[in-house]
Parts: structure tokens; C-alpha cells; sequence
């Protein structure tokens, strides 16, 4: 059964840099039958879609973030982690990984989730 | 960005009663279109993709449907373990985007 746990600092200053790991459980990070994104949650707001990490190491990113996100991953561990730098209250939300699952017939996203690990950004 | 617009955003019903949400894209998306139910304190769970395709394991009292940029997700007889937020999402372009939600509450 696929896993995927998130790590988090849970406090991070304004305009320093947070970071998450996703730790993946049951398959490997380096499939080509996968992406594995990143997708944050403001309290009692919807979901915000962040980037994604294709199984060959690129990346795409949602451009309101204006070029402050970065993930990278560690195929060893089988983990996948999210930099955000220059944090404000903002960014304050909810922190996800998911899958994506690729399909012969077109790709099924976010059919496995963590559990989210909750960033407060404090001043 | 592609805008996704969820009406209701809230909507009270009985148990037993069918239920229909509606998710219109800003353009066209060609049927990439995902269905996600959320309960307090839990990670969002995929109940339905490429607009009309049902998850493994979820019960086939949810459905989905499509016309044009206009999406609906119906549950047929609402169980009380469906009390919950339910957000479409689009995955056609990015940035992948979501609806703003739709809550269903007890009537």
C-alpha cells in the first residue's frame, strides 16, 4: 500500500526559507508511471496546486509563486522535498504531497495524499 | 490561469437526498477534470477524474458528468459519511487549479 508521510519545521520566520520532505512508501519515486506534487492549503481555504517533480527530475511550478519554490529529490531515500523561500504570513497553510498517476489513457491526479504538515509563518 | 467556479459553496440536504454540485472552467479543459471530497483535520481524497471516471473503491453513488466547460458531480442518495467539502480541479494546463469548494451540510 503506497505511503507518503510529510516533515515539516511547523514554525518558520518571515522572509526565511521553509522546507518539507515527502517520504514515499510502497513505490518508487524514480517510476516513469509517476509525478509527485506539491500542493498547500490556506486555514479554511480551498487548495493551491504548487509544482510537480516528474519521474526524469524536472519540474514545473505555478507561477504565483513567483520563482520562490523549488523541489528536488533524493532517490535513495526515496524522498522528495519542497523549498519555499522569502516566506510571509501567506504562506501560512496546510502542506501536501501527493502523487499523479500516469495512465495509458491519460493521467489521474492526487490519487494518494499525505496526512499535510501545518507551516505557520510567525514575524 | 484557468478559473474554476463552484456553485453551490454551501448546501444543506438530508440523508437520502441526491445531490448535485457544478463546476464551470473559465475555458475549455477536455474533460481533464477531477473531483476531491475533504473532511475537517483530512487530506482530500480523489473520488472522480477525467470527468466521469470513478476512483477504485469509491462507492458508485457518486457520478460524474460533463457539457461543454460545465461540470457536475451527483451523489444519487446522500449517506451520512458524505458530509463534507468537495472541490473540483482541472489538470488540462498549468497551473493545475481548484474550485473554491462546495460544503455539504446536514438539513
Amino acid at each position: 500500500q503506497l505511503q507518503l508521510q510529510e516533515s515539516g519545521p511547523g514554525l518558520v520566520k518571515s522572509s526565511e526559507t521553509l522546507s518539507v520532505m515527502c517520504t514515499v512508501s510502497g513505490d518508487s519515486i524514480s517510476s516513469s508511471n509517476y509525478n509527485w506534487d506539491w500542493i498547500r492549503q490556506p486555514p479554511g481555504r480551498g487548495p493551491e496546486w504548487i509544482g510537480s517533480l516528474y519521474y526524469d527530475g524536472s519540474t514545473h511550478y505555478n507561477p504565483s509563486l513567483k520563482s520562490r519554490a523549488t523541489t528536488s529529490r533524493d532517490t535513495s531515500k526515496n524522498q522528495f522535498s519542497l523549498t519555499l523561500s522569502s516566506v510571509t504570513a501567506a504562506d501560512t497553510a496546510v502542506y501536501y504531497c501527493a502523487r499523479v498517476h500516469r495512465t495509458s489513457s491519460g493521467w489521474v491526479p492526487f490519487d494518494y495524499w499525505g496526512q499535510g504538515t501545518l507551516v505557520t509563518v510567525s514575524s | 490561469d484557468i478559473q474554476m467556479t463552484q456553485s453551490p459553496s454551501t448546501l444543506s440536504a438530508s440523508v437520502g437526498d441526491r445531490v448535485t454540485i457544478t463546476c464551470r472552467a473559465s475555458q475549455s479543459i477536455h474533460s481533464w477534470l477531477a473531483w476531491h471530497q475533504q473532511k475537517p483535520g483530512r487530506a482530500p481524497e480523489l473520488l472522480i477524474y477525467k470527468a466521469s471516471s470513478l476512483e477504485s473503491g469509491v462507492p458508485s453513488r457518486f457520478s460524474g458528468s460533463e457539457s461543454g466547460t460545465e461540470f457536475t458531480l451527483t451523489i444519487s442518495s446522500l449517506q451520512p459519511d458524505d458530509f463534507a467539502t468537495y472541490y473540483c480541479q482541472q489538470y488540462d494546463t498549468y497551473p493545475w487549479t481548484f474550485g473554491q469548494g462546495t460544503r455539504v451540510e446536514i438539513k
